[in-house]
């Protein structure tokens, strides 16, 4: 079945830096691969998410780019701010499996 | 619109005692998921259902878990005789088909004295 790993698992950045969290799948078959921030305390939040026709989308200060020959995906926050501070998970969707989730990324931006 | 609801938010109970978790998913939407999550973990699948039917429960324990999306009503993910190990948040997800975006619920914490 789909394995997703996740990396780094924390993450330190000063505001106004960039931030960059990176998963891996096994499944090539996998097609869709959603990012959630969950801030503590609370249910994943959808933030944005790619299909496997497309190897870049952005939106605003979030971006998220897909190697499928790689098999990973990459998160990509720009011009960080404190409310950014969260867990960020990736996930990864063949339509086969359900959604397999990534162990998280504990993300702190420091004022 | 209302996104996903969960209730309660938070609940206790003891070791053999049952609980029922539920879940009302967003308007229009009729698949159900149910994730279970431990402390500084990932979230793990337990079920899948679509209105009145399950369709993939590879991911809950065989025993004393069970699932339903009745016609009218929410979801309801049921723990019966409940261990210590099945403290952990609990969240729900709805999608208007299955091949499209899951939105997340607040979540259930369940605390097993």
């Amino acid at each position: 079945g789909e394995n997703v790993e996740q990396h780094p698992s924390t993450l330190s950045v000063q505001e106004g830096d960039s931030a960059v969290i990176k998963c891996t799948y096994s499944d090539s078959a996998s097609n869709y691969f959603p990012w959630y921030k969950q801030e503590l305390g609370k249910g994943p939040q959808l933030i944005i998410d790619i299909r496997s026709n497309v190897g870049e989308k952005k939106d605003q200060r979030i971006a998220v780019t897909l190697n499928k020959t790689a098999k990973h995906f990459s998160l990509h926050i720009t011009e960080t701010q404190p409310e950014d501070s969260a867990v960020y998970f990736c996930a990864a969707y063949s339509g086969n499996t359900p959604l397999v989730f990534g162990k998280g990324t504990r993300l702190s931006v420091i004022a | 619109n209302a996104g996903v609801m969960q209730n309660p938010r938070h609940l206790v109970r003891r070791r053999g005692q049952e609980a029922r978790l539920r879940c009302s998913p967003m308007k229009g939407h009729s698949h159900v998921y149910w994730y279970r999550q431990l402390p500084e973990e990932g979230l793990k699948f337990m079920v899948y259902l679509q209105k009145e039917n399950i369709i993939d429960e590879s991911g809950m324990p065989k025993e004393r878990f069970s699932a339903e999306f009745p016609k009218e009503g929410p979801s309801i993910l049921r723990i019966q005789q409940v261990v210590r190990g099945d403290s952990a948040a609990y969240f729900c997800a709805s999608s208007p088909d299955r091949d499209r975006t899951q939105y997340f619920g607040p979540g259930t914490r369940l605390l097993v004295l």
